[in-house]
């Protein structure tokens, strides 16, 4: 079965550094991948996707994140925090064939000033 | 505003009530799912429809659990006989089946059973 590992449930940064959000997935056919950020009370918004055009996909909010095969992994960054960029953010994956996504427990970032 | 919307936002029962939530998906998207979110955890699949055909379920939908899609356009999800397990963020999504499966989230239902 698919799963998503987020390694790192909190991470702090100081404002102006650079965010790095981990997500490894389980899988032996790299799946769809995908970043959702959620706000406090909030439903997720989609951040950025993986669908195997591009390796290095860039989102909304100056985010982007790097597919690398070799290890599994569709890490998360951006290379300066803004107090506005804290939140919980989540990697999901959804197989090929399916159509449920297998989200990641989240990593919430904390931004200080 | 064309996203997706839930009603109501909030919901307190007491054990032992039903529960039903709406979700309308956004207009051209024939793909609707469920998922439950708990505290500090990603949400978790419940089900999907594709058009008014609910194709999936998952182990965590008991029988208590009832979703519609009557239509193919709106959905229902009902709980019969709440019990405070239940007590979660219920998130509706939807996405269009030719994308990529590139799913967008609604607000959230916060169910409060007490």
């Amino acid at each position: 079965a698919q799963s998503v590992t987020q390694l790192g449930s909190h991470v702090s940064v100081s404002e102006g550094a650079l965010v790095l959000l981990r997500c490894n997935y389980s899988s032996s056919v790299p799946p769809y991948l995908f970043w959702y950020v959620q706000y406090p009370n909030q439903g997720l918004q989609l951040l950025l996707k993986y669908t195997s055009a591009a390796t290095l996909v860039k989102g909304i909010n100056g985010f982007e994140a790097e597919f690398k095969k070799s290890e599994t992994s569709f890490h998360l960054t951006k290379p300066s925090a803004h107090m506005s960029d804290a939140a919980e953010y989540f990697c999901a994956a959804n197989p090929r064939a399916g159509n449920m996504l297998t989200f990641g427990g989240g990593t919430r970032l904390m931004v200080k000033p | 505003d064309t996203g997706v919307s839930q009603d109501p936002r909030h919901k307190i029962t007491k054990r032992g009530q039903n529960v039903t939530f709406r979700c309308d998906p956004i207009s051209e998207h024939n793909r609707l799912y469920w998922y439950r979110q708990t505290l500090g955890q990603g949400p978790e699949f419940l089900t999907y429809f594709q058009n008014e055909a609910q194709l999936e379920k998952s182990r965590l939908l008991s029988d208590r659990f009832s979703a519609e899609r009557p239509k193919g356009s709106f959905s229902t999800l009902e709980i019969q006989r709440t019990e405070q397990g239940d007590s979660a963020m219920y998130l509706c999504a939807s996405s269009y089946s030719g994308r990529a499966n590139e799913q967008y989230f609604g607000p959230g239902t916060r169910l409060t059973v007490t």
